[in-house]
């Protein structure tokens, strides 16, 4: 199965940019989505098919990709981003695969 | 408002079986992919299972398959996670989500298997 690698962390100061990278083989056929987790709670899908962003996501998240490198960028980040991001794909059979996460602080 | 809730989790033996349940509503239940996620302890996201809104067409990852099953009825707008000899490392939250790009998920319920 496919592999998809994330920093492990990620630290920005208040109202700077974040972005969060995401390398897999099979990101150049499929799209790729972003998913926020805040401690103890469920993921909340922030980008879908690249760079869409869902009703109710802040525009300070957007999305990139290109090749094998998706990207997830946070403009103006503030302390309620802090969060575990994962990226996540589907590989040609249809099968699903998570980033490794990415721990945001924003200190 | 879309909802799903996860149920069924518990405290097992490894060897066990057990089987989960995802219960959607707020949205047309027969038409859309159910995914199946889980999250052992202090670890990342690791995608289980999926299965097609008519439910002729799953797909496992590769260390799954063979333990686990995944079913639905849209009659009653349920999911189901069937695992079978279960082992100490399948102890996580199971999370089940709507669609290919699980745009809405569960609060997960969670499994612990004791040795």
């Amino acid at each position: 199965s496919s592999e998809v690698t994330q920093p492990p962390s990620v630290s920005v100061s208040p109202g700077q940019t974040a972005r969060i990278t995401c390398f897999g083989d099979a990101l150049p056929k499929k799209y790729s989505n972003w998913y926020q987790q805040k401690s103890g709670q469920a993921p909340v899908l922030v980008i879908y098919e690249d760079n869409k962003r869902p009703s109710g996501i802040p525009e300070r998240f957007s999305g990139s990709s290109s090749g094998t490198l998706a990207t997830l960028t946070i403009s103006g980040a503030q302390v309620d981003d802090e969060a575990d991001y994962f990226c996540y794909s589907t590989d040609i059979s249809g099968v699903g695969v998570f980033g490794t996460g990415t721990t945001v602080t924003v200190l | 408002e879309v909802q799903l809730v996860e149920s069924g989790g518990g405290l097992v033996q490894a060897g066990g079986s057990l089987r989960l349940s995802c219960a959607g509503s707020g949205f047309y239940f027969g038409s859309y992919w159910i995914t199946w996620v889980r999250q052992a302890p202090g670890k990342g996201l690791e995608w289980v299972a999926n299965i097609k809104p008519d439910g002729l067409e799953t797909h496992y990852v590769d260390s799954l398959k063979g333990r686990f099953t995944v079913s639905r009825d849209n009659a009653k707008n349920t999911v189901y996670l069937q695992m079978n000899n279960l082992r100490v490392e399948d102890t996580a939250v199971y999370y089940c989500a709507r669609s290919f790009k699980c745009d809405y998920w569960g609060q997960g319920t969670r499994l612990t298997v004791s040795s």
